[in-house]
């Protein structure tokens, strides 16, 4: 099992730019999050899915777009990529919501 | 504003000490995480307190969940330069929108050798 795993690692886009993240599990969980991690604010969730066809919008959602075309797969794009955004992105999947949140190794991403 | 705050934000600890690091929330929590993150690496699930009360420990780690459902401590013993990293809890609420895990900020921990 790979677990989560998250494409690409490590991306540097200039403001106005466009991008998707990836992010994959195997573990056949239901749930799927996507978080952003600033230097002192700990993580914040962007976006989430309860299941395939499905997602709803955290706690910072402005300026994402997410899709969960398979249950495998939860993406998030940034349409018009902003300084603000320069941040890591991680997301993570559970089994159930109450459950334990499994993390992937994480994009770093820096907006010019 | 902050659902779930996390105190000390930073720690500084003698290898071979003892610290504790702090989670409080202004609600009742139905249940809160732990998780680890080590230095470039990401976030890694520890434990998880339902009960009032709740003592669990793991090896030298020991988490408390408050007779409340408010607060939780994880006390370390003997640290050691493997403890290095930043500490998150993480606690649930109905009143956190949609009944979302909030986390803390984190206790980043530093080991003095």
């Amino acid at each position: 099992n790979a677990g989560v795993t998250q494409t690409p690692k490590f991306r540097v886009l200039k403001t106005g730019q466009s991008m998707t993240l990836l992010c994959a599990q195997d573990m056949n969980h239901e749930y799927m999050y996507w978080y952003r991690q600033d230097p002192g604010m700990g993580l914040r969730l962007i976006h989430y899915s309860v299941g395939e066809g499905t997602t709803a919008k955290g706690e910072v959602p402005d300026g994402y777009n997410v899709s969960r075309l398979k249950k495998q797969n939860f993406l998030l794009g940034l349409e018009s990529a902003a300084p603000s955004q320069t941040s890591v992105y991680f997301c993570a999947s559970s089994y159930e919501d109450s459950e334990t949140q499994y993390f992937g190794p994480g994009t770093r991403l820096l907006v010019l | 504003g902050q659902q779930v705050m996390q105190i000390p934000q930073y720690q500084h600890v003698q290898e071979g000490e003892d610290f504790t690091t702090y989670c409080n929330s202004s609600t009742t929590l139905s249940n809160i995480q732990w998780y680890k993150q080590r230095p470039g690496g990401h976030p890694v699930f520890l434990i998880q307190l339902v009960k009032s009360g709740e003592v669990k420990k793991q090896k030298r780690l020991t988490f408390q969940f408050g007779e409340a459902k408010k607060n939780s401590s994880l006390h370390i013993t003997a640290t050691q330069t493997t403890d290095v990293g930043t500490y998150f809890c993480a606690g649930r609420s109905p009143l956190y929108g949609n009944n979302r895990l909030a986390f803390g900020k984190g206790n980043q921990v530093v080991v003095i050798p």
